[in-house]
């Protein structure tokens, strides 16, 4: 079975500050990995994802993740915080089949001006 | 109306109501899916749809039952309610397939039981 941790519940940063949201995954066969926005009030929308391709893989809003098979990690980054960017971040892991999505706790992001 | 949408946004009822949360997706996609997210915790997956068959039930307790009449619209049935399952219900789509599915999420329906 799979499953994803993410260190931090809370990250606090300062605008233009770098970003950086941690996530690791276990899983016994190469895995799908996606990370998740989710703006107050709102859905989850899709920020990246990772389908075992380029390990370095870009998403929507300047964000990028790096897949590394060693560290078993999917750590997510942005070089410059925008006030924006405040909302609460979800990493997430498939393996084989789509809908078997198992989800961190979740992190959310604070950009103080 | 685009992507994935839900109604009610809000909902309130006491323990011994009936209501219905509606989800309809705009994306000609094939498998729907119920999510809760309580605080504190991961979502947790509830029901999966493909093809308008069930596929997936996470051991849901029966006061929740899913409605799935066609590809386009999820239904989530709601009696007897207990106030632990106040939660955001979020209801997703996808297009099934060979290989990797994105699954898109509607802006969900927070729900108090009281």
């Amino acid at each position: 079975a799979q499953s994803v941790t993410q260190l931090g519940s809370h990250v606090s940063v300062s605008e233009g500050a770098l970003v950086l949201l941690r996530c690791n995954y276990s899983s016994s066969v190469p895995p799908y990995l996606f990370w998740y926005v989710q703006y107050p009030n709102q859905g989850l929308q899709l920020l990246l994802k990772y389908t075992s391709a380029a390990t370095l893989v870009k998403g929507i809003n300047g964000f990028e993740a790096e897949f590394k098979k060693s560290e078993t990690s999917f750590h997510l980054t942005k070089p410059s915080a925008h006030m924006s960017d405040a909302a609460e971040y979800f990493c997430a892991v498939s393996v084989g089949s789509n809908y078997k999505l198992t989800f961190g706790k979740g992190t959310l992001l604070t950009v103080n001006p | 109306e685009t992507g994935v949408t839900q109604t009610p946004r809000h909902l309130v009822m006491g323990m011994t109501n009936k209501k219905s949360l509606k989800c309809e997706q705009h994306l000609g996609h094939n498998a729907m899916y119920w999510y809760k997210q309580s605080a504190k915790k991961p979502l947790e997956l509830m029901f999966v749809y493909s093809l308008e068959e069930r596929v997936e039930n996470n051991s849901v307790p029966s006061r929740f039952s899913p409605e799935c009449p066609n590809s386009s619209h999820l239904f989530l049935h709601l009696h007897t309610l207990q106030p632990e399952d106040s939660a955001l219900y979020l209801c997703a789509s996808s297009q099934e397939r060979e290989g990797l599915d994105t699954q898109y999420f509607g802006p969900g329906t927070r729900l108090t039981v009281l």
